[in-house]
């Protein structure tokens, strides 16, 4: 079955940081990726997306995302984490061939330090 | 910036009541889904709506769910018995193209089952 994997559950970095957050999806032929952030008592907000070209796409926010096919990874990262940047991070990808809806990561929460 | 709306931001049914969340997607947009997210677990597709009938559902949206588009602005999630397990939080979302055009959610409606 189509999945998707987002291997951290919680990550805390302190401000000021870098910061990367793994996604790794299974195997498709034309996956489309999407990285979406939640504060908390919100809804899900676009960080970025990957479709096809460029394997480094700019989002939001100061985060990049990285797409490497031979790893079927979509790396979520940011140079300088601020403390508005703590919520929770889903990957998601649309695999194509259904009316588009989303597969969803676990989720990666991240908590910032002063 | 257009955005989706869904009402209420929090509902509270007693077990075995019908209850209906609204959502009022972006206005040019073709593309409906319903996502929900139970408690401390990741988000999961319902249902995709379009051409007003439903697209895809997943095992999840069994026979005590239906959506509606009762006029050009309104999509609505009705569970027809609530049951403890339904407590989640629901979240529609709409796009103007399958796939390649990313989702744009709201913020979500908590629906508590008592």
């Amino acid at each position: 079955a189509q999945s998707v994997t987002q291997p951290d559950i919680h990550i805390t970095v302190s401000e000021g940081a870098s910061l990367e957050l793994r996604c790794n999806y299974s195997y498709g032929a034309t996956p489309y990726l999407f990285w979406y952030v939640q504060s908390p008592g919100q809804g899900l907000q676009l960080l970025l997306k990957y479709f096809s070209g460029d394997t480094l796409v700019q989002g939001i926010k100061g985060f990049e995302a990285e797409f490497k096919r031979s790893q079927s990874s979509f790396n979520l990262r940011k140079p300088s984490v601020h403390w508005s940047d703590a919520a929770e991070y889903f990957c998601a990808v649309y695999y194509g061939g259904s009316q588009g809806n989303l597969i969803f990561g676990k989720g990666t929460k991240l908590s910032v330090k002063p | 910036e257009p955005e989706v709306t869904q009402t209420p931001s929090h509902q509270v049914t007693q077990m075995g009541q019908e209850v209906i969340l609204r959502c009022v997607p972006i206005s040019n947009h073709l593309y409906f889904y319903w996502y929900r997210q139970i408690l401390g677990q990741k988000v999961e597709f319902l249902v995709s709506f379009y051409n007003n009938e439903i697209s895809e559902k997943s095992e999840i949206f069994d026979d005590q769910f239906s959506v509606e588009r009762p006029d050009g602005s309104n999509f609505t999630l009705k569970i027809r018995s609530t049951k403890l397990e339904d407590s989640a939080m629901y979240f529609c979302a709409s796009t103007s193209g399958r796939g390649n055009q990313p989702q744009h959610f709201g913020d979500g409606t908590r629906l508590s089952i008592l």
